[in-house]
């Protein structure tokens, strides 16, 4: 089975600081990955994914992963925080389920972010 | 375009209750997944159904149950409720449920549920 770690379940970083969310995954297949926003109160919002290609990949918002095969890593950065960033992110890896070939998502258990003014 | 929707947004059960909780997927899409986020850990996976099928189960026990209707949407039921089924139980949609089909689930707000 497959399966996602996230080192850290809180994060604080200054506005204006570069921000890096930590994600390693299991698998025996080559990955789908995801990265989630999750607001207060609010479902997940897609931020990128990862498929084949290009292992760095930009998403909304300013955020960026790279896809390292060699690490097993799909950490999450963003440059320079901005106090809008504060949510709640997951990192998620694309599982085949045991028939049809179906897909579903395993998520890691998250990474508040909290931003300081 | 609407988003995924679900309905209620909050609900209030007792132990022992029972509860159906409903999704409309995105329009287009014809999978949609149910996941049970749990306060402080990630979404879980519980059901996935296509063309009213069920495609895949996560583990979960056998008080948990669903359909999907002609028109796509989709219903979760719980029965017999306990504490620990307190939760946001967020519903995902996607054109098909095809890995190969290259396309990430949208997910939607989420339906709390608070058991007494």
């Amino acid at each position: 089975a497959q399966s996602v770690t996230q080192l850290g379940s809180h994060v604080s970083v200054s506005e204006g600081a570069l921000v890096l969310l930590r994600c390693n995954y299991s698998s025996s297949v080559p990955p789908y990955l995801f990265w989630y926003v999750q607001y207060p109160n609010q479902g997940l919002q897609l931020l990128l994914k990862y498929t084949t290609g290009a292992t760095l990949v930009k998403g909304i918002n300013g955020f960026e992963a790279e896809f390292k095969k060699s690490e097993t890593s799909f950490h999450l950065t963003k440059p320079s925080a901005h106090m809008s960033d504060a949510a709640e992110y997951f990192c998620a890896v694309s599982e085949l389920s045991a028939n049809f070939g179906n897909e579903k998502l395993t998520f890691g258990t998250g990474t508040r972010l909290t931003i300081i003014p | 375009d609407a988003g995924v929707t679900q309905s209620p947004t909050h609900l209030i059960k007792t132990r022992g209750q029972h509860v159906t909780l409903r999704c409309s997927p995105i329009s287009g899409h014809k999978s949609v997944s149910w996941y049970q986020q749990v306060l402080g850990q990630g979404p879980q996976f519980i059901f996935q159904y296509y063309e009213k099928e069920e495609r895949g189960r996560g583990n979960f026990p056998d008080r948990f149950s669903a359909r999907q209707f002609p028109n796509y949407s989709s219903e979760l039921n719980v029965n017999a409720l306990l504490l620990g089924d307190s939760a946001l139980y967020l519903c995902a949609s996607s054109r098909s449920p095809s890995r190969g089909a290259d396309q990430p689930q949208h997910f939607g707000d989420g339906t709390r549920l608070s058991i007494l």
